[in-house]
């Protein structure tokens, strides 16, 4: 059963880190989401890429995050310095460009100490 | 303005009562329409799906959503609930170009014996 697969499935770090995350899609598919989610504000996409390149990252604060697609097997997002307001479970999606439906991953738990 | 909104934050059922958690959507064109479950500690599964055709939809886990377009919702339900069924439930609209995504705010749903 094919699944989106993120890495770390947690992670817990000091304040000032750099963390990054990583995403393997769904082989095939050729649209990739980040969404960040907390209690405070739900789940909110941070950015989205087609076929490699970003559509959309408007969510996302540039000064200390960054998310890219080095290939069509890997998506990573960073965020440098790590802040404890960043703490949150961090999920990537893919999809189908004609099948629209999302797939998520487990997502990657967060904790900026 | 593109927006989904589940009007129920929480919702407690008896097990084996029936089920119905709520959405509306304010959508420029053709929607898209799909329901989210997600247990804790994982990522989002997706339920059901609305593209176009029937009205009423049926969807995993013995769940189905009814389309009205006159009244711009498309609301779960399910006849008779499970222990299991405890978990946030999610709506969301996409569009049938593109794969931007809206995602209501969830609704925590209880089962109780």
């Amino acid at each position: 059963d094919a699944r989106v697969t993120q890495t770390p499935r947690h992670k817990v770090t000091e304040m000032g880190q750099e963390v990054t995350m990583r995403c393997q899609p769904i082989l095939g598919h050729n649209t990739v989401f980040w969404y960040r989610q907390t209690m405070m504000q739900g789940l909110e996409l941070l950015a989205y890429f087609r076929n490699r390149a970003p559509l959309d990252d408007s969510g996302m604060p540039k000064d200390r995050f960054s998310a890219e697609m080095p290939d069509a097997t890997l998506a990573t997002l960073k965020i440098q310095p790590s802040e404890p307001r960043d703490s949150a479970v961090y999920f990537c999606a893919s999809a189908d460009d004609r099948a629209q439906p999302q797939h998520f991953g487990d997502g990657t738990r967060l904790s900026i100490l | 303005a593109q927006s989904v909104t589940q009007p129920d934050i929480h919702i407690t059922v008896s097990e084996g009562a029936s089920l119905e958690l709520r959405c509306n959507y304010s959508y420029g064109a053709t929607p898209y329409l799909f329901w989210y479950v997600q247990s804790p500690g994982q990522g989002l599964q997706l339920l059901l799906k609305y593209f176009s055709g029937d009205t009423l939809v049926q969807g995993i886990k013995g769940f189905e959503a009814e389309f009205k377009r006159s009244q711009s919702s498309f609301n779960l339900r399910k006849p008779s609930v499970h222990w299991s069924d405890a978990a946030e439930y999610f709506c969301a609209v996409g569009a049938n170009t593109g794969n931007q995504f809206y995602f209501g705010t969830g609704t925590s749903l209880t089962v109780i014996p």
